[in-house]
């Protein structure tokens, strides 16, 4: 099953203009992560926040949790043509025995930044 | 320093074919992964590995199968193609300590006939 589910499913902006997506799910979390792919690429990590944590920034990423409410949002200023990708959440929950070994992710949100 | 390699990266098999995917890490990781891929959806976890000679079943496991004998190399077998296996695969890895970030391959993209 979906643990993350990211929203909108797709978002077409402007270049210079800022893009958010959100992402909820379902059960306690140790963290939650971010993924960008490119069409036909494979994933790539941009960000993780933990769940003690509220806000991250990374460069042009700002990601916030919300563990209250079981959401996230990734927000990308000053977006590029170059930021157009698929951009995925994926959460990290610890086993009944502790261990970390799985990250469950989202459907994604397709981001089509415009020139 | 290559990262997660894969092979091949595209492949065309008849119902009932057989084939093996492999996914090559030179990053040291002890952990790796087999995703797939299908259109409006995310990544689903087919099997992984947390050290080597050890394998355990993902989220949707019916029709494959894994080894990894060695640690860097982790394979992926469908005995018996069927047209619902048609996919974009991924490989991934990771650490065992730190952050459970993952590093994806490239994917493979599978047709069956």
């Amino acid at each position: 099953s979906q643990q993350g589910e990211e929203d909108p499913q797709a978002l077409s902006i402007q270049e210079g203009e800022n893009a958010t997506m959100n992402c909820s799910y379902k059960t306690s979390i140790n963290n939650l992560q971010w993924y960008r792919q490119n069409s036909g690429r494979g994933l790539v990590h941009l960000i993780l926040i933990r769940s003690n944590e509220r806000e991250k920034h990374s460069g042009r990423l700002r990601v916030t949790l919300d563990t209250s409410k079981k959401s996230s949002s990734l927000l990308i200023t000053a977006s590029r043509a170059a930021d157009t990708a698929s951009y995925f959440c994926a959460t990290g929950s610890l086993n009944s025995g502790g261990s970390n070994y799985k990250l469950t992710f989202g459907k994604g949100t397709l981001l089509t930044v415009n020139p | 320093n290559a990262g997660v390699t894969q092979t091949p990266k595209f492949r065309v098999l008849k119902t009932g074919q057989s084939m093996t995917l492999l996914c090559a890490q030179d990053m040291n990781h002890e952990y790796m992964y087999w995703y797939r891929q299908d259109p409006g959806m995310g990544l689903r976890l087919i099997h992984y590995s947390v050290g080597e000679g050890t394998t355990a079943k993902g989220e949707v496991p019916d029709g494959y199968n894994v080894s990894r004998l060695k640690k860097q190399n982790f394979l992926l077998g469908l005995e018996s193609a069927a047209p619902s296996q048609t996919s974009v695969y991924f490989c991934a890895s990771r650490w065992s300590r730190g952050t459970d970030t993952q590093y994806f391959g490239p994917g493979t993209r599978l047709t069956v006939l």
